[in-house]
């Protein structure tokens, strides 16, 4: 069975500083991976996703995320935040076939300027 | 193409009271997952249902529950509502392990 364990439930960090959001997973099948963001008062939509290939991953809104297979991890980063990135990050992992997607607990990201 | 549509935005129940909850997820897709997120916590994963079936459910009590219909939409039930049930109740459809994606959630409100 999958899981994922998000090691920050909040991350503060100042305007256009780099930022990392981690992830760590476990399965015993071959995972795909997501990056998903919830904005307030919003459903969540996909930032960005890894099912196979280049370990690393661009998504939107300038993030990207490393497929790292023998530490278990997939490390969300940033080079420069903006503002609105202020939100909800959430990690999942599921796995070829039927798999269940299991999310982990989330980050809340909060910019200050 | 339509994306996972959630039914009714808003609800607003008494204690004790049941409620129903809709989902229609993208077209062919097999798998519908139903999240609660209370106020200030995480997704609370509730439901999974994959072509018809239940595959797993969560830590929550019976007395939620659910279907998949022949169309794969779906359905989750909530009965002798408590307080702490008001909650965003969030639908997410995928296939095959993908991604999935997630409707705009109904807000749950029991008084």
């Amino acid at each position: 069975a999958q899981s994922v364990t998000q090691l920050d439930s909040q991350v503060p960090v100042f305007e256009e500083a780099p930022v990392e959001l981690r992830c760590n997973y476990s399965s015993s099948v071959s995972v795909y991976l997501f990056w998903y963001v919830q904005y307030p008062n919003q459903g969540l939509q996909l930032l960005l996703k890894y099912l196979s290939g280049s370990t690393l991953v661009k998504g939107i809104n300038g993030f990207e995320a490393e497929f790292n297979k023998s530490q278990t991890s997939f490390h969300l980063r940033k080079p420069s935040v903006h503002i609105s990135d202020t939100a909800e990050y959430f990690c999942a992992v599921s796995g070829q076939g039927a798999q269940k997607l299991v999310f982990g607990q989330g980050t809340r990201l909060t910019i200050n300027p | 193409e339509a994306g996972v549509t959630q039914s009714p935005t808003h609800l607003i129940k008494t204690r004790g009271q049941q409620a129903t909850l809709r989902c229609s997820p993208i077209s062919g897709h097999t798998s519908v997952y139903w999240y609660q997120q209370a106020l200030g916590l995480g997704l609370q994963f509730l439901l999974w249902y994959d072509e018809g079936e239940e595959r797993n459910r969560g830590n929550f009590p019976p007395r939620f529950s659910g279907r998949q219909f022949p169309n794969y939409s779906s359905e989750l039930n909530v009965n002798a509502l408590e307080l702490e049930d008001s909650a965003l109740y969030l639908c997410a459809s995928n296939v095959w392990g993908f991604e999935a994606f997630f409707g705009q959630g109904t807000r749950l409100t029991v008084v």
